[in-house]
């Protein structure tokens, strides 16, 4: 039973467009999400995160949105640029648990 | 500042024997967690350990086992080793106050012959 799902396995994306990641979630405890990116031999990388008491978080070039109705949240990248090419893992967290679920990740191409 | 340290980088052992991986997390952190990534999967939550003791425990066997040092590092211990238990082995470390962000070493590879 996946908590956390990426549907896309990949996305490419022109440099200097948006890249847009979507992740869905179906454990309605879950109130803290997390981005991470992953380059190949390295660990994951923290980029961005959100508590359920937002829908909006900004840093930067990136941006999450929580969408608690729907159980969905997405990261916005604006501009895309070729070192954003990376895995990039969406994982969530519940206040009474200390694990984080991940989902299976999103392969992010980012074309020149 | 030092990020969260992992030993070794890879390591290849046969079934049926031990291993012990290692973990110094980031300066100020005192909670280090353990998981286990398989190739093409997000990580899988092994436990996580805090004040010396096992806080928090994932769905894996008691062929995982850990320990914490007074100095907040860790080992990750794996006996009798399954060819299944192939993969990265990732630690992350964080403030133990709560919901604090994890941050990541970058992995010991192990591969089981």
């Amino acid at each position: 039973d996946q908590q956390v799902k990426q549907n896309s396995p990949s996305l490419s994306v022109q440099e200097g467009r948006i890249s847009i990641l979507n992740c869905d979630y179906t454990n309605s405890m879950f109130d803290y999400f997390l981005w991470y990116k992953k380059y190949p031999a390295e660990g994951p990388t923290f980029l961005i995160s959100i508590s359920s008491i937002k829908d909006k978080n900004e840093d930067g070039r990136f941006t999450v949105f929580l969408n608690k109705s729907a159980k969905h949240l997405s990261l916005h990248i604006v501009p895309s640029q070729p070192g954003d090419s990376a895995v990039y893992f969406c994982a969530a967290s519940a206040q009474s648990n200390y694990q984080l679920i991940w989902g299976a990740g999103t392969k992010l191409i980012i074309k020149p | 500042d030092a990020g969260v340290t992992q030993s070794p980088t890879h390591l290849i052992k046969t079934r049926g024997q031990q291993v012990t991986l290692r973990c110094s997390p980031k300066s100020g952190h005192d909670t280090v967690s353990w998981y286990q990534q398989a190739l093409g999967q997000g990580p899988q939550f092994i436990f996580q350990y805090y004040e010396e003791e096992e806080r928090q425990r994932g769905n894996f066997p008691d062929r995982f086992s850990g320990h914490q040092f007074p100095n907040y590092s860790s080992e990750l211990n794996v006996n009798a080793l399954l060819l299944g238990d192939s993969a990265l082995y990732l630690c992350a470390s964080s403030l133990g106050t709560g919901q604090e962000t994890q941050y990541f070493g970058p992995g010991t590879r192990l591969l089981v012959l």
